[in-house]
């Protein structure tokens, strides 16, 4: 079945740590998001990318990197320098030619700061 | 700007009664919208969408979502609630202004008691 896949489902990071959170996909999408959210609250995009080795910041993507090596893949690292990174990370993918540019949507990664 | 609302942070339902979800959007030209819905520590999944055609679409888990153009919403429907809706319902329009990019409300959390 195709879809996508966020690992782990749980991540907890020390004061300090660089974590790098997974996001796989074999719909051959074409564009992935990554997405925060805080709880009770709407989703804020971190970055997303349209095509491989681009990526374009979204309203909140001070603190994180990503990279886009391959089609299916679009890794999200928080690192040291994102203050409060306790949170729901959310991947996504769409089609951008020929669909209707709805999303499909990970089961997100629960991170919590130790 | 473009642009989605949803004008209710909670809405509260007795199991059995009508369910509606209001949406209002802002998006030039011919609007895409969808309906999603995310139960706790889920990713969103896709309900309906509206790209063009009747303007009552029909979608998944007997949720309905009816299309005004001229009042710009897209309110999201059920006939007769169950306690298993309880969940946060996201809605959502492709901007026009960039390459399919969707634009989401900020959420409404439907709480029907039994």
């Amino acid at each position: 079945d195709g879809g996508i896949t966020q690992s782990p489902k749980y991540l907890f990071r020390k004061e300090g740590q660089n974590v790098t959170l997974s996001c796989e996909q074999n719909l051959n999408h074409d564009a992935m998001y990554w997405y925060r959210q805080d709880p009770g609250q709407g989703l804020r995009l971190i970055y997303y990318s349209q095509i491989v080795n681009d990526f374009q910041k979204g309203d909140i993507a001070e603190g994180y990197s990503v990279s886009r090596e391959k089609k299916e893949s679009f890794p999200l690292t928080v690192t040291s320098a994102q203050k409060n990174p306790t949170a729901f990370y959310l991947c996504a993918s769409s089609i951008l030619t020929g669909g209707d540019y709805g999303y499909t949507f990970g089961s997100g990664t629960r991170l919590t700061v130790v | 700007a473009q642009s989605v609302a949803q004008p209710e942070d909670q809405v509260n339902v007795a199991e059995g009664n009508p369910l509606t979800v209001k949406c209002t959007y802002s998006v030039s030209g011919n609007p895409y919208l969808f309906w999603y819905v995310q139960y706790p520590n889920r990713g969103l999944q896709f309900l309906l969408k509206y790209i063009t055609g009747d303007n009552l679409v029909k979608g998944s888990y007997g949720f309905e979502a009816e299309f005004n153009k001229s009042q710009t919403s897209f309110h999201l429907k059920k006939p007769s609630a169950l306690v298993s809706d309880s969940a946060l319902y996201f809605c959502a329009v492709r901007r026009t202004d960039s390459w399919g990019k969707l634009q989401f409300g900020a959420g409404t959390q439907v709480v029907v008691t039994p």
